[in-house]
């Protein structure tokens, strides 16, 4: 079946220093979700990407979504401790539901 | 303030008894789902549903049930078969399939 793998699996980032995750899909996606979960808490969605090489902005995060469809970065820019949390990427095929990589724990040290 | 609400918050289950899970939307959302979430696992599907009185297995169906009577509500009953009960479960609803997910809080159940 489809699998979704996401590394790192921790990230450890001093304040102010870039953060990247990847994702990677088994096969090609019609869409890739990303979502944030704060310690704690639930999963909160940031933002979905559909078109292959869309490039997506929010503030200091950056979304993009590879030209085949298959892989995803999220990269937050001068992290904040804010930014604290676990971020996940799921990713969909038609009408199946989304698959979720196993996420990423960003810890901010101030 | 429409959401997804989850009860209760947590949960403490001796073994070998089964466990009903709540799970209520007002977002009128059609598609509704459950996750497990353990340690460095990720979210893991458990059941879905894409329409009242229908539902599918997702990756981890076994010693779960559900049922969905009704738009709003999709209850996840943990059974004494399930293995390993102890672990964060997620309720989430969606508009439609492909649309992003909206979680509840979470029920943490403990199984002793």
């Amino acid at each position: 079946g489809q699998q979704v793998m996401q590394i790192p699996q921790y990230q450890h980032v001093q304040e102010g220093e870039d953060f990247t995750t990847y994702c990677n899909s088994s096969t090609t996606l019609s869409n890739i979700q990303w979502y944030k979960q704060r310690p704690g808490g639930h999963p909160v969605f940031l933002i979905q990407l559909v078109k292959s090489g869309e490039v997506k902005k929010q503030k200091r995060l950056t979304f993009q979504f590879g030209e085949a469809k298959k892989n995803s970065s999220l990269h937050i820019t001068a992290t904040q401790t804010t930014d604290v949390g676990t971020y996940f990427c799921a990713g969909g095929t038609g009408n199946t539901p989304l698959v979720f990589g196993k996420g990423t724990r960003l810890s901010v040290i101030a | 303030d429409g959401g997804i609400t989850q009860s209760p918050k947590y949960l403490f289950r001796k073994e070998g008894q089964n466990v009903t899970l709540s799970c209520e939307q007002n977002l009128n959302h059609d598609a509704m789902y459950w996750y497990r979430q353990d340690p460095g696992q990720g979210l893991r599907l458990i059941y879905y549903s894409q329409i009242v009185n229908d539902f599918q297995k997702g990756d981890i169906a076994e010693g779960y049930s559900v049922s969905r009577e009704k738009k709003e509500s999709f209850p996840l009953t943990v059974t004494s078969a399930q293995k390993n009960p102890t672990a964060f479960y997620l309720c989430a609803s969606a508009r439609q399939g492909r649309s992003p997910l909206h979680f509840g809080n979470g029920t943490r159940l403990t199984v002793t």
